[in-house]
């Protein structure tokens, strides 16, 4: 099943501009993630964001999440050419005890971001 | 770099035989896990280990077994490959809390 709605499915920009990347989710998470993946490479991570924080910055990158929506979103500022990649949104589940890490991916927003 | 390594990096395979991909770490960390990615499905969680010879099943464990015997060896198995296990595979460590890929391995089932 797939946690992770990711929306829009393709983003294009020019440099210089902001995007901005939403995920839902559907059960109770102890986290959320962001990841990035260039063309044919693996993930990098981003971003963590627990269940009880509400927003998080890294850089250009502004997290927020709203676990009474099951939603997060993605905003990358002043975006870059070099930005172009797919991100991917990845929630962690609450199972209660222990958190055994068990990822599940959304199916990604690939943006490309034209100079 | 989170020293991950995967191997083979690429494999072409016939239907029926046995594929085993390696993934191994330098960093002596407790979970590891295996993804496939597909288009159309993003990753997708196969098995996961927690520990040397601790290991459970993920979304899509059928058709793979996994073992881990080292620390740092984290081993996916296809004991019979089929055509639909065509993916592109991903081995993660965990860190906390955050997980760091290999560069993946292209598998393809003729």
């Amino acid at each position: 099943s797939q946690q992770g709605e990711e929306d829009p499915q393709a983003l294009s920009i020019q440099e210089g501009e902001n995007a901005t990347m939403n995920c839902s989710y559907k059960t109770s998470i102890n986290n959320l993630q962001w990841y990035r993946q260039n063309s044919g490479r693996g993930l990098v991570h981003l971003i963590l964001i627990r269940s009880n924080e509400r927003e998080k910055h890294s850089g250009r990158l502004r997290v927020t999440l709203d676990t009474s929506k099951k939603s997060s979103s993605l905003l990358i500022t002043a975006s870059r050419a070099a930005d172009t990649a797919s991100y991917f949104c990845a929630t962690d589940a609450y199972a209660g005890g222990t958190s055994y890490g068990k990822l599940t991916f959304g199916q990604g927003t690939i943006l490309t971001v034209h100079p | 770099d989170a020293g991950i390594t995967q191997s083979p990096r690429h494999k072409v395979t016939e239907t029926g035989t046995p594929v085993t991909l390696r993934c191994h770490q330098t960093e002596n960390h407790r979970y590891m896990y295996w993804y496939r990615q597909d288009p159309g499905h993003g990753l997708r969680l196969i098995h996961y280990s927690y520990g040397v010879k601790d290991t459970d099943k993920g979304e899509v464990s059928d058709g793979y077994s996994v073992s881990r015997s080292k620390t740092e060896d984290f081993l996916l198995t296809l004991e019979s490959a089929t055509s639909s296990q065509t993916s592109v595979y991903f081995c993660a460590i965990r860190v906390l809390g955050e997980q760091y890929f290999g560069p993946g391995t292209r598998l393809t089932v003729t």
